[in-house]
């Protein structure tokens, strides 16, 4: 296993326009987290899974973000219509109780609304 | 305190030099607390999870202690050298909620 691994690295959407960010954790890792970071800001929580359950959601996750873990392998954040405040670094995240849900990053997605 | 913050911000040391940093949070709420490196460029890198009152871990030059009764971590880096030059972030977990802390960034002079 390489990690985890986020499709694609990089995105320029036009506002208005709907994307979706994928998401591939560590195989045997049944938690899996996205997070949203803008410059200058450590990374904010959005929402998490235990396998293909939705545990969490935060405040800032508006009705635009939704989040799917259908098998409990990869996910997928997709956004609706986009707006320029949109524009970040979303990172995904992969963990396993079997190592204190260490989180392990992948590269994350830059998003660019324009 | 109401977010989790750290502090420095940003720090230059000279190499071989010793650092430390702290991450403060609210004590209320507490599942674990998560150190990470981030190098430019590159995803985060977990150094530490703790989880008790009093635990400290040490990985190489690196070490970490966790007070939960005031809300606080340090993290230490002995003899610092170039390779450490990054972004340290602490997280806060509460087993449902995750709170990152703004991060030090460490440059470290040859």
């Amino acid at each position: 296993d390489t990690g985890v691994s986020q499709d694609p690295r990089h995105k320029i959407t036009k506002r208005g326009q709907n994307v979706t960010f994928r998401c591939d954790p560590i195989s045997e890792h049944n938690r899996l987290y996205w997070y949203r970071q803008t410059l200058g800001q450590g990374p904010e929580f959005l929402t998490y899974f235990q396998n293909e359950a939705q545990l969490e959601k935060s405040r800032l996750l508006s009705d635009r973000f939704s989040a799917e873990r259908p098998k409990g392998s990869f996910s997928t954040l997709e956004i609706q219509r986009t707006e320029q405040g949109d524009s970040a670094m979303y990172l995904c995240a992969s963990s396993s109780w079997r190592e204190n849900d260490e989180q392990y990053f992948g590269p994350g997605t830059r998003l660019t609304v324009t | 305190i109401l977010n989790v913050e750290q502090s420095p911000q940003s720090l230059h040391v000279q190499e071989g030099d010793s650092t430390n940093f702290t991450c403060s949070f609210p004590s209320s709420n507490f599942y674990a607390l998560h150190w990470y490196r981030w190098e430019t460029a590159k995803s985060p890198e977990a150094l530490f999870v703790m989880t008790l009152n009093g635990d400290e871990k040490k990985k190489g030059r690196i070490s970490a202690t966790l007070n939960t009764k005031e809300g606080y971590s340090y993290l230490y880096i002995k003899g610092s050298q170039p390779e450490d030059s990054a972004t340290y972030l602490c997280l806060k977990d509460t087993g449902n909620q995750f709170y990152f802390g703004t991060g030090t960034s460490l440059t470290v002079i040859p």
